[in-house]
């Protein structure tokens, strides 16, 4: 366990609904990543937060996808008419000279 | 896009035989780090080397650097069934990018008793 937890761990959904999955880092991390792991790929990054300032975002990140950090403590990300092609592993992870991992939100989209 | 080439794509060794995986990567980097997967399960840090250092060791663990090269390697002595696991290599280039990090895609190790 290295402190960073995400809810939910699993999520099954319809393709067109919407998701929202939640990250919470070790209080004291500044800086919250997340990033999306398909099957038999290396995790690519989607985003980045400083603080409440979200600073980064990848190509990846579709206009369909939205993050947050309010008061810079947890933080959420929403997937908007979710698409097959999002079925993946999200992951979130906090920094303090290296990167904590959460145990990941599995998506599936049918 | 990765910014990682691991290599091999998938190792299988016998208990108490060394592996060795390598990493290439296509950029400047500031750090590079290896992280180790279980199947379905979160990345959990292994080692941390900086662009200027060359060669580091945690416990089984003994990772090289060659910048000039873009070239890293893992080498785990004396393994371990409990070793199975995706490993996967991850560069950063520091703070202009918010050190996001850049993974490749991996070597699946199988340690076999």
């Amino acid at each position: 366990d290295t402190g960073v937890s995400q809810n939910p761990r699993h999520k099954i959904t319809k393709r067109g609904q919407n998701v929202t999955f939640r990250c919470d880092p070790i209080s004291e991390h500044n800086r919250l990543y997340w990033y999306r792991q398909t099957l038999g790929q290396g995790p690519e990054f989607l985003t980045y937060f400083q603080n409440e300032a979200q600073l980064e975002k990848s190509r990846l990140l579709s206009d369909r996808f939205s993050a947050e950090r309010p008061k810079g403590s947890f933080s959420t990300l929403e997937i908007q008419r979710t698409e097959q092609g999002d079925s993946a592993m999200y992951l979130c992870a906090t920094e303090d000279n290296e990167q904590f991992f959460g145990p990941g939100t599995r998506l599936t989209v049918l | 896009s990765q910014q990682g080439e691991e290599d091999p794509q998938a190792l299988s060794i016998q208990e108490g035989e060394n592996a060795t995986m390598n990493c290439s990567y296509k950029t400047s980097i500031n750090n590079l780090q290896w992280y180790r997967q279980n199947s379905g399960r979160g990345l959990v840090h292994l080692i941390l080397i900086r662009s200027n250092e060359r060669e580091k060791h945690s416990g089984r663990l003994r990772v090289t650097l060659d910048t000039s090269k873009k070239s890293s390697s893992l080498l785990i002595t004396a393994s371990r069934a409990a070793d199975t696991a995706s490993y996967f290599c991850a560069t950063d280039a520091g703070s202009n990018s918010g050190y996001a990090l850049n993974f490749g895609k991996g070597t699946s190790l199988l340690v076999t008793p």
